[in-house]
Parts: structure tokens; sequence; C-alpha cells
């Protein structure tokens, strides 16, 4: 079992959908929970990043992380095209000073007008 | 501003070439990071600089050779690298070992 499962689609929208991502994970331990964006051909781009329990929003992305099911969100309200990309879900514990990211597999999206 | 820098861009090299990457951050970052990434897959940890000091190698090959000439450059010296090498190779940095890491926008590598 992956420490990290992300289902990695495609998923395909049309504008103006909501958007809904998901992440599971197995590792109790993780403390650190982020949201990566990643245009075709491009570096991985921070979105979103939270370290607690529950829903942080920014503009039109709200992430969502629920401990105690080891599941984290994230929603895209009023999807655009330029919204089509991957997405990486990330989390993260801090072992010996070291803070190591564990990636999903990345979600890919399409947003189509 | 949260910017990584890489150069170049893209890189097409031979098996017998020797070549180097290049990441700048000015953002004060004391730990920078390498990635490789393969199509349709996530980054994949390589090497970790903590204060300019090698913390992390992730058992890669010794054809690839990383230097923290200070705390703002990050080089990743490349020999007799394979076809299987092609990837996107990222560079990363944060404020230290344990924070967010921010990355830049890759350097795209073919080996023929």
């Amino acid at each position: 079992q992956k420490e990290v499962e992300q289902d990695p689609g495609p998923l395909s929208v049309p504008e103006g959908a909501i958007v809904s991502l998901n992440c599971t994970y197995s590792n109790s331990a993780f403390q650190y929970f982020m949201w990566y964006r990643q245009y075709s051909r491009k570096g991985p781009e921070l979105l979103m990043y939270t370290y607690s329990s529950g829903n942080k929003e920014d503009g039109r992305f709200t992430a969502q992380v629920d401990k105690s099911s080891k599941y984290i969100s994230l929603f895209i309200r009023d999807s655009q095209p330029s919204d089509s990309a991957t997405y990486l879900c990330a989390m993260s514990a801090i072992s010996g000073g070291y803070n190591k990211l564990i990636f999903g597999a990345g979600t890919r999206l399409a947003v189509h007008p | 501003d949260t910017e990584v820098t890489q150069t170049p861009k893209h890189l097409v090299m031979g098996m017998t070439n020797k070549k180097s990457l290049k990441c700048e951050q000015h953002m004060g970052h004391r730990a920078m990071y390498w990635y490789k990434q393969k199509a349709k897959k996530p980054p994949e940890l390589m090497f970790v600089y903590s204060y300019e000091k090698l913390s992390i190698n992730e058992s890669v090959p010794s054809r690839f050779s990383p230097e923290c000439p200070n705390s703002s450059l990050l080089n990743l010296h490349l020999h007799a690298l394979q076809p299987e090498d092609s990837a996107l190779y990222l560079c990363a940095s944060s404020q230290d070992q344990s924070k967010t890491q921010y990355f830049g926008p890759g350097t795209r590598l073919l080996v023929l």
C-alpha cells in the first residue's frame, strides 16, 4: 500500500463546475499537507499549505484536512480553463529535522469551455 | 518573492557528455533540493542540501554529482548519463529543512 493514494484521473469538467480532488494517506505521523499545481512541462507551484484539520480558503480554492479519516481534499469553485493542470497532493512529517515530502500520483484536470 | 530559477530550460546531451544544471534562489532559503520527475509521475527526491552541506542523498547513481557553491546556488553535474535519465529535473528551496518547499520551473533533459 502506498503512503499516499491519489486518483490520477483524468478528470474532465465543464467551465464553472466545482471540482473536488482527494487524497488518502496511511501514515498518521504526517503533520503538513500541501497541494501543488503543475502545468504541462512546468515545475510544481504551491497552492495551499496547512498543518491542522479543518478548512483553509484562498480565493476559489479550499483545502480540507480530516486527520481522523486520513483524508485531504482540494475544492476549486467556478473552475476555469486556466485551472487545467495536474494537481499533486503532498504531505510530510518532520523526522531527524527533515521534512520529507511524500507526493500523491497527481490528478490531471481538464476544464473545458 | 518565492522564485526559484533554473537554467537551462532544455538540455540535450549524449551519453559521453558532461553538462551541468544550475539552480538559484534569492529568498534567503538555507535548504535546497534536487528532484527528478518522469512523465506522468510525481517528483522523486534526489539530494538535499542544508546550510550548504549535503544532508540527504537518496541513493542516486554517481553519474549525478550535486554541488552547492553558496547559499543561493545549487548545481547538478551530469556525466555519462543513460537514456533512462531523460526527465524533468526540478530544483526546490525552503527556509530550512523543516519548512515548505518552493519549486523552480525545471530543466527538461534528453539523453541520446
